[in-house]
C-alpha cells in the first residue's frame, strides 16, 4: 500500500527565498508524479507531472525532481512571491483508479 | 490539459434534507470520474470511483445509501449526498484522469456543503 509523506509539513519564509518541499512515497513502481497547489476553498490546480522515466521537470520557477528508485521528488521554488502561499501536495500515481495523496506542505510567504 | 467543472461551487442546506452536486469534463469524454472528500487542514480523501454506465466503486467506510453517483454519461457524473447531516460538511472535488497519454490527474474546483 502506498505510503506518501511531504515534508515540512508547514513552512514561513519571506519573500524571495529559495525554497524545497519534499515528498518521498513507499512503492516505487510509479508511472508519474503530480505536484499540486491548493489554495484554500479551491481544488487542485497541477503544477508539474513527471513521468517515471524523467529525472525533472520545470516550469517556470518552479523545477520538480524525481528519484524513482529511492521514493522521492522535491519540488523547488525559486524567490518565493506572497502569491505563492498556497498548500502543495504530491501524488504519486502506481495505476488503477487510486491516487494517494500526501497531508501536503503548507507555505506561507510573507511579503 | 482536461477542464472539469463543478457545481455549485457552495451550497447550503437543512439537515435531513438531499444535496445533488455535478461534476462535468468540459473537454473530453470521461469513462471513469473520481470523487474526493476533504475535511479542514487534512488532505483528500477518495470516496468513490464513479464509472459511466455502471455502478460506482466505493472506498471502504464510505456509505454508498448515503452519497449517491450517478454517471449517466460520458461527460457528467453527481453526487447527491442523501439525508444530510452536519457532519457531512465538507469540500467535494472531483477529478478524471484520461485513460490514455500522460495519465495527469485534474481536479474540479470543489465545491462546498454546509449542513446546518
Amino acid at each position: 500500500k502506498q505510503e506518501v509523506t511531504q515534508i515540512p509539513a508547514a513552512l514561513s519564509v519571506p519573500e524571495g527565498e529559495n525554497l524545497v518541499l519534499n515528498c518521498s512515497f513507499t512503492d516505487s513502481a510509479i508511472y508519474n508524479l503530480q505536484w499540486f497547489r491548493q489554495d484554500p476553498g479551491k481544488g487542485l490546480t497541477s503544477l508539474l507531472l513527471i513521468q517515471s522515466s524523467q529525472r525533472e521537470q520545470t516550469s517556470g520557477r518552479l523545477n520538480a525532481s524525481l528519484d524513482k528508485s529511492s521514493g522521492r521528488s522535491t519540488l523547488y521554488i525559486a524567490a518565493s512571491q506572497p502569491g505563492d502561499s498556497a498548500t502543495y501536495l504530491c501524488a504519486p500515481y502506481t495505476g488503477g483508479f487510486k491516487t494517494i495523496f500526501g497531508a501536503g506542505t503548507r507555505l506561507f510567504v510573507k511579503a | 490539459g482536461a477542464v472539469v467543472s463543478q457545481h455549485p461551487s457552495w451550497v447550503i442546506c437543512k439537515s435531513g434534507t438531499s444535496v445533488k452536486i455535478e461534476c462535468r469534463s468540459l473537454d473530453f469524454q470521461a469513462t471513469t470520474m473520481f470523487w474526493y472528500r476533504q475535511f479542514p487542514k487534512q488532505s483528500l480523501m477518495l470516496m468513490a470511483t464513479s464509472n459511466e454506465g455502471s455502478k460506482a466503486t466505493y472506498e471502504q467506510g464510505v456509505e454508498k445509501d448515503k452519497f449517491l453517483i450517478n454517471h449517466a454519461s460520458l461527460t457528467l457524473s453527481t453526487l447527491t449526498v442523501t439525508s444530510a447531516h452536519p457532519e457531512d460538511s465538507s469540500f467535494y472535488i472531483c477529478s478524471v484522469r484520461p485513460g490514455t497519454g500522460s495519465y495527469e490527474q485534474y481536479f474540479g474546483p470543489g465545491t462546498r456543503l454546509t449542513v446546518t
